[in-house]
């Protein structure tokens, strides 16, 4: 079965720090990768996606992640983060015909 | 200007009663879905649509019946709500390519509480 896991429910940095958010998927088959963030009170928001080609994807607002087929993970990395990137992270694994998978989302904290 | 819009923001219902929930999408996609968020579930999958046909539904309960009256519409309706029912409830669209039908866009969604 399909699955993802965001192991850190919640992860704590200093303002300017860099940042690495974990995810690791479980799927057989070629997957499609994303990174979603949810601000307060909002919906939520494509950060990346990452499809096939080059594992090193860039997003918005200076995010990055990288495809790793040997260890199965698809982690999110910054490298100076500010205290607006305070939010909650999302990691959604991609099967094919409309099926997403979420993962149970990291909560990030930007401490001045 | 929100590509995808939800109505009300904020609506609060007693238990029992029956409550509409609004989504239009104006990005020209051809999915539509319902997603639920709330302190027991990060994110819970409901319904998803696909010019105007349901694909997929993964809700176990009938009180919830989504509708799609117009192509870019998909609205939600819940009977007999229950103090359980409180959540956020969000809408969604993808657009039936190669590599994007999983891409998802968001609505900001409507937080349903049920007294």
């Amino acid at each position: 079965a399909q699955s993802v896991t965001q192991p850190d429910a919640r992860v704590t940095v200093s303002e300017g720090a860099s940042l690495q958010l974990r995810c690791k998927y479980s799927y057989s088959g070629t997957p499609y990768l994303f990174w979603y963030v949810q601000y307060p009170r909002q919906g939520l928001q494509l950060l990346l996606k990452y499809y096939s080609g080059d594992p090193v994807v860039q997003g918005v607002n200076g995010f990055e992640a990288e495809f790793s087929k040997s260890n199965s993970s698809f982690h999110l990395r910054k490298a100076s983060v500010h205290w607006s990137d305070s939010a909650v992270y999302f990691c959604v694994l991609g099967t094919g015909g409309y099926k997403v998978v979420f993962g149970s989302g990291t909560r990030l904290l930007v401490s001045p | 200007d929100p590509k995808i819009i939800q109505k009300p923001k904020y609506l609060v219902a007693v238990t029992g009663s029956e409550k509409i929930l609004i989504c239009e999408q104006y990005l020209g996609h051809n999915a539509m879905y319902w997603y639920r968020q709330s302190a027991k579930k990060p994110l819970e999958f409901m319904f998803s649509y696909s010019y105007q046909k349901l694909m997929d539904n993964q809700t176990a309960s009938s009180r919830f019946q989504p509708q799609s009256s117009k192509k870019n519409h998909l609205d939600l309706q819940i009977t007999a709500l229950k103090p359980d029912d409180s959540a956020t409830y969000f809408c969604a669209s993808s657009q039936e390519r190669t590599g994007d039908a999983e891409t998802l866009y968001f609505g900001s969604g409507t937080r349903l509480t049920v007294l």
